[in-house]
């Protein structure tokens, strides 16, 4: 069965530090790994993507990708609370085809 | 910078009527999709549609959801009957080609209430 799992949250970090944000998936043939965000009533935006292992930095987002292990992670830097909004980790490729198979997202909450 | 329009961006309809929610993909894209959202949980996947067909659906895609590319530039999901569980935001979303780095581009959605 095509599985990508996240921790639910609500994670809650203070503003300025690191928020971790963790995805694993089961299809061991999966190519691409996205990181969407979605405010409340909102589409999900992209904010960065990663195929190959090892570390991806973009600003203050990096995204790692194991995929020995099938993991794939976000860190956020000096977190803003206006970064506070669901965190969507979406995986295509292999069995999914064409398809993205989005977690159910981990709600992050970014306290002043 | 192009983005996917979707209309209407809210539908409230009775039970057993039809429904067609638009979207406009950006206009070089090629594969085209709809996924749902029923509130407070994740995002699904529906259909995806390339050279004028159904590439993949999923078990929720059944005989009373069809999609259509009525021309160049429109893409269209419609209920047939619709059902009170229908009720989710539906997201059209467009993606330019099939390599595994070409992300979905979302459209703002069609919150769908079913009454």
């Amino acid at each position: 069965q095509k599985e990508v799992e996240q921790n639910s949250g609500p994670l809650s970090v203070p503003e300025g530090a690191i928020a971790s944000l963790n995805c694993t998936y089961s299809d061991r043939g999966s190519q691409s790994f996205f990181w969407y965000r979605q405010y409340s009533g909102k589409s999900p935006e992209l904010i960065m993507f990663i195929y190959s292992n090892g570390d991806k930095e973009d600003g203050r987002f990096t995204a790692q990708l194991n995929k020995a292990s099938q993991y794939v992670s976000l860190l956020i830097r000096d977190s803003q609370p206006s970064d506070s909004a669901t965190y969507l980790c979406a995986v295509t490729g292999g069995d999914y085809g064409q398809n993205f198979v989005f977690g159910p997202g981990t709600r992050l909450s970014v306290l002043p | 910078e192009p983005e996917v329009t979707q209309t209407p961006s809210h539908q409230v309809t009775q039970m057993g009527q039809e429904v067609i929610l638009r979207c406009v993909p950006i206009s070089n894209h090629l594969y085209f999709y709809w996924y749902r959202q029923i509130l407070g949980q994740k995002v699904e996947f529906l259909v995806s549609f390339y050279n004028n067909e159904i590439s993949e659906k999923s078990e929720i895609f059944d005989d009373q959801f069809s999609v259509e590319r009525p021309d160049g530039s429109n893409f269209t999901l419609k209920i047939r009957s619709t059902k009170l569980e229908d009720s989710a935001m539906y997201f059209c979303a467009s993606r330019g080609q099939s390599s595994y780095n070409s992300p979905l581009h979302f459209g703002n959605g069609t919150r769908l209430t079913v009454t």
